[in-house]
């Protein structure tokens, strides 16, 4: 059974830069056949697709966040991260980690706990 | 404003059915079968329920089900159970600037 768990501080001050890693136990990321994922969700709301990245270290980042994202890999410690730079206020949200399965893109079969990270000073 | 349009609420009596559509375009819905639905009871994470448009991971009850008309996608609940109350999103392959794109969540009411 695969196992994803979200790890890093819960609280980040405005303008600094929200770190975040997700460990993946029960399969290796170095296996290919999935993208490992960033998605959040705003308190409340829907669910936001952030970005992904193949145990290759091939990225893929959503359009409006792009200039501020950064995901990758550490396949021997069989983890990926997410850096979000310059937040804000806006940022606030649970951010999850998951796999998205490449022969059935947009398919989400595993999903970490969640993460809820303020932006507050 | 999310990019896949599902109906904020709905609900249903337990034992009765319920039907939660998720529209698309023809960049996503419309062109690939590659719909998945999810369900988020509150304060848990997503759990995936149904992908490429109908097919249900083991486990997953068979009162879920799923299917596409054009542009649009519908995940049926039949003899509803209290433990069915969640939110339920869909999502879809797309051809636009994301490879994925969500809807805004249908918040289900067993009543």
């Amino acid at each position: 059974q695969v196992q994803l768990q979200e790890s890093g501080p819960g609280l980040v001050k405005p303008s600094q830069t929200l770190s975040l890693t997700c460990t993946v136990s029960g399969g290796s990321i170095s296996s290919g056949g999935y993208y490992w994922s960033w998605i959040r969700q705003h308190p409340g709301k829907g669910l936001e697709w952030i970005g992904y990245i193949y145990y290759s270290g091939s990225t893929y980042y959503n359009p409006s966040l792009k200039s501020r994202v950064t995901i990758s890999v550490d396949t021997s410690k069989n983890q990926f991260s997410l850096k979000l730079s310059s937040v804000t206020a806006a940022d606030t949200a649970v951010y999850y980690c998951a796999r998205i399965v490449v022969v059935v893109a947009a398919t989400i079969d595993y999903w970490g706990q969640g993460t809820l990270v303020t932006v507050s000073s | 404003q999310s990019a896949l349009t599902q109906p904020p609420s709905v609900s249903g009596s337990p034992g009765q059915s319920v039907t939660i559509s998720c529209t698309g375009t023809s960049s996503d819905v419309g062109s690939y079968n590659r719909v998945s639905w999810y369900q988020q009871p509150p304060g848990t994470a997503p759990k995936l329920m149904i992908y490429e448009v109908s097919n249900r991971p083991s486990g997953v009850p068979d009162r879920f089900s799923g299917s596409k008309s054009g542009n649009t996608a519908s995940l049926t609940i039949s003899g509803l159970q209290a433990e069915d109350e969640a939110d339920y999103y869909c999502s879809s392959y797309t051809s636009s600037s994301t490879p994925v794109v969500f809807g805004g969540g249908t918040k289900l009411t067993v009543l």
